[in-house]
């Protein structure tokens, strides 16, 4: 089973601050990486898929960058809507494995 | 807009059964893989388990693996989860997804809102 680790667990930061989360995969998944945001009380949303494509409607201030074992997801200036848990998730191999999350909370 | 409407959660007992229900529309069902993915109270989420478009190719989590089934009636636009031998570990929210392709390895998008599913005596 590939291990996802993401970093860090919380991040605590003033909107318009830039945001650099990681992902690690315990081995290569290629680009086969997405992430989701997931609000309280709301269902995960896919903002990013195959590493680096923004899904549709995600607002350009999201990107996703990485191949193999290291994935980053940026957030170039921070609104408050953004202030969530974030997860990457691979489907380079079953079963299919989520990161244990980043807590984007405000400073 | 696609839409996802999951039912069937409750409260059981250790061991024993239910049955999960996604109702899908806003798509072609026939055309996309979906799957189920939980997530126990306060904590992240774990993939359960998906199936092609075709209903021909179904993985399930080791966790699962034996104890649930999935299926897909296509007359109904539905996606179904059979749980048996429910354990307390699998108190969760679970989520219905489409696939973002007819095979089960794709993107999940997007999700519905959950049906909870409480084992406890």
């Amino acid at each position: 089973e590939i291990v996802l680790t993401q970093s860090p667990a919380t991040l605590s930061l003033s909107p318009g601050e830039r945001v650099t989360l990681s992902c690690r995969a315990s081995q290569s998944v290629s680009s086969y990486l997405a992430w989701y945001q997931q609000k309280p009380g709301q269902a995960p949303r896919l903002l990013i898929y195959d590493a680096s494509n923004r899904a549709t409607g995600i607002p350009a201030r999201f990107s996703g960058s990485g191949s193999g074992t290291d994935f980053t997801l940026t957030i170039s200036s921070l609104e408050p809507d953004d202030f969530a848990v974030y997860y990457c998730h691979q489907r380079s191999n079953w079963p299919q494995t989520f990161g244990q999350g980043t807590k984007v909370e405000i400073k | 807009e696609v839409q996802l409407l999951e039912s069937g959660g409750g409260l059981v007992q250790p061991g024993g059964s239910l049955r999960l229900s996604c109702a899908a529309s806003g798509f072609t069902f026939n055309d996309y893989a979906m799957s189920w993915v939980r997530q126990a109270p306060g904590k992240g989420l774990e993939w359960v388990s998906s199936v092609s478009s075709s209903g021909g190719t179904t993985y399930y989590a080791n966790s699962v693996k034996g104890r649930f089934i999935l299926s897909r009636d296509y007359s109904k636009n539905t996606l179904s989860l059979q749980m048996t031998s429910l354990r307390a570990e699998d108190t969760a929210l679970y989520y219905c997804a489409k696939v973002s392709t007819s095979g089960p390895g794709g993107w999940f998008d997007p999700w519905g809102q959950g049906t909870l599913v409480t084992v406890s005596s």
